[in-house]
């Protein structure tokens, strides 16, 4: 059973537009919620990560909107560049779970020039 | 300035030979995981060291076993592998306090073939 779904699996964009992948989760537990970055053959990197308490974090060209109520979150990537073609993934974690994230399931980004 | 450190970033092995691979970090975390990753999927928890306490998850067959000596460093054992464990295996740290979740940082991984 998935804890967080993720969508779209892949998605097109062209340079300088904006790339938004969608996570939903169900566990009204989850407090903690990153985005991590995995190019081909190196372990994900954290992103932008956001705790419930705020709806929406900026850092830079990505930010990540957060709709407690509808127990969704999603990333937005301004300006897209082909530096940014690689595999996202959302997460989420409970603060009695010694960290451990559940993945949703990736999605394929690719930028054309 | 490399945080996580795992070697041997490629292993070779033959069906059914056992393989260690190890995962080092610089960071002085509390918990490390190990995940497996195949190929355009999500990296799976295999387990977790939350300092020396060992947590498993339900899932991970017995034939994946961990050790963590001291703080530094974690193994991952495959005791028999098979053609369906080639993967990426990746380890990851975290200072993780009761309440509050924080960063987990990955290593670069091991890939792993199984001929």
């Amino acid at each position: 059973q998935q804890q967080v779904k993720q969508s779209p699996q892949s998605l097109i964009v062209q340079k300088g537009g904006i790339s938004i992948i969608n996570c939903a989760y169900e566990n009204t537990a989850f407090d903690y919620f990153p985005w991590y970055q995995q190019f081909p053959g190196k372990g994900p990197a954290l992103l932008i990560a956001i705790r419930p308490d705020v709806s929406e974090k900026k850092e830079g060209r990505f930010t990540i909107s957060f709709n407690k109520s509808a127990k969704q979150f999603s990333l937005h990537i301004m300006d897209s560049q082909p530096g940014d073609s690689a595999t996202y993934f959302c997460a989420a974690s409970r603060a009695d779970s010694w960290g451990k994230l559940q993945f949703g399931a990736g999605t394929q980004v690719v930028v054309t020039p | 300035d490399a945080m996580v450190i795992q070697n041997p970033r490629y292993q070779v092995t033959q069906f059914g030979k056992p393989v260690t691979l190890s995962c080092s970090q610089t960071l002085n975390h509390n918990v490390m995981y190990w995940y497996q990753q195949k190929s355009s999927q999500a990296p799976k928890l295999l387990f977790h060291y939350y300092d020396k306490d060992f947590n498993n998850e339900a899932d991970t067959p017995d034939n994946f076993q961990s050790r963590r000596p001291n703080t530094s460093f974690c193994f991952l054992d495959i005791r028999s592998p098979g053609l369906g464990d080639a993967a990426m295996y990746l380890c990851a740290t975290s200072s993780y306090t009761s309440g509050r979740n924080n960063e987990q940082f990955f290593g670069p991984g091991t890939r792993l073939t199984v001929l």
